[in-house]
């Protein structure tokens, strides 16, 4: 299995301002992937996070708002920017096992927007 | 859009078997059947997965009809810790590989 670290675990912004979340894998995976939980919803799939290459964004999702960096194969940085409370979420970082078809996510950063 | 549909909350007393349904209607030969749950506050966590057989490993069972259309997620024994959102999901690779969408969900509340 794989073990998922990300950072913050949680944090409250200001309007305007854009954060940083990072995720750190113990192993390296070939698929990434970057989802948000909304309040009592379910998980929205962002993005897929591409060694090497620009990210492949889900439809209503824009690389200017969830620019996503993946310089290797065990790291990976989501920012949300010009934040506004409705991008008040968590978001999880989640890696897959295209050998054993296992998906595994992170613990989740829990975003507060004022 | 999820290819799946879930009831959106189930009841089960505990130590009792939950049986968790769930339709898949247009899944294609290459797809699979993955279960996952969510535990308040917590990533989700992989529980089974299909193709066309049953599968049964340490947490659950998955039964699979014949036409693949709709399958059950069994937990033989439900405890207080199993009360969770459990997520259906087929997923085969296409041209973006491998994404995982989820839908809604079913709520199972285990009570005692």
């Amino acid at each position: 299995s794989a073990v998922i670290s990300q950072k913050p675990s949680r944090d409250i912004c200001q309007r305007g301002t854009s954060l940083t979340i990072q995720c750190q894998v113990d192993s390296q995976v070939t698929m990434m992937f970057w989802y948000r939980q909304q309040p009592g919803q379910s998980l929205t799939l962002i993005a897929t996070a591409n060694q090497g290459s620009e990210a492949t964004y889900e439809s209503g999702f824009v690389i200017d708002k969830f620019p996503i960096s993946r310089p290797n194969l065990t790291f990976s940085t989501l920012t949300v920017s010009n934040m506004s409370p409705e991008d008040s979420s968590i978001y999880l970082c989640s890696v897959l096992s295209q050998s054993t078809h296992e998906q595994f996510f992170g613990p989740g950063t829990r975003l507060t927007v004022l | 859009d999820a290819k799946t549909t879930q009831p959106p909350s189930m009841d089960c007393a505990e130590g009792r078997a939950a049986n968790l349904p769930c339709n898949h209607s247009t899944i294609s030969g290459n797809e699979y059947v993955y279960w996952y749950r969510q535990i308040h506050s917590q990533g989700p966590q992989y529980i089974i997965h299909g193709l066309k057989n049953n599968e049964t490993n340490e947490m659950a069972s998955l039964i699979i009809t014949e036409d693949r259309k709709s399958s059950t997620l069994i937990l033989p024994h439900a405890t207080l810790r199993d009360t969770a959102v459990y997520y259906c999901i087929v997923r085969g690779k296409d041209t973006g590989g491998f994404k995982t969408i989820f839908g809604a969900g079913t709520r199972l509340f285990v009570k005692a």
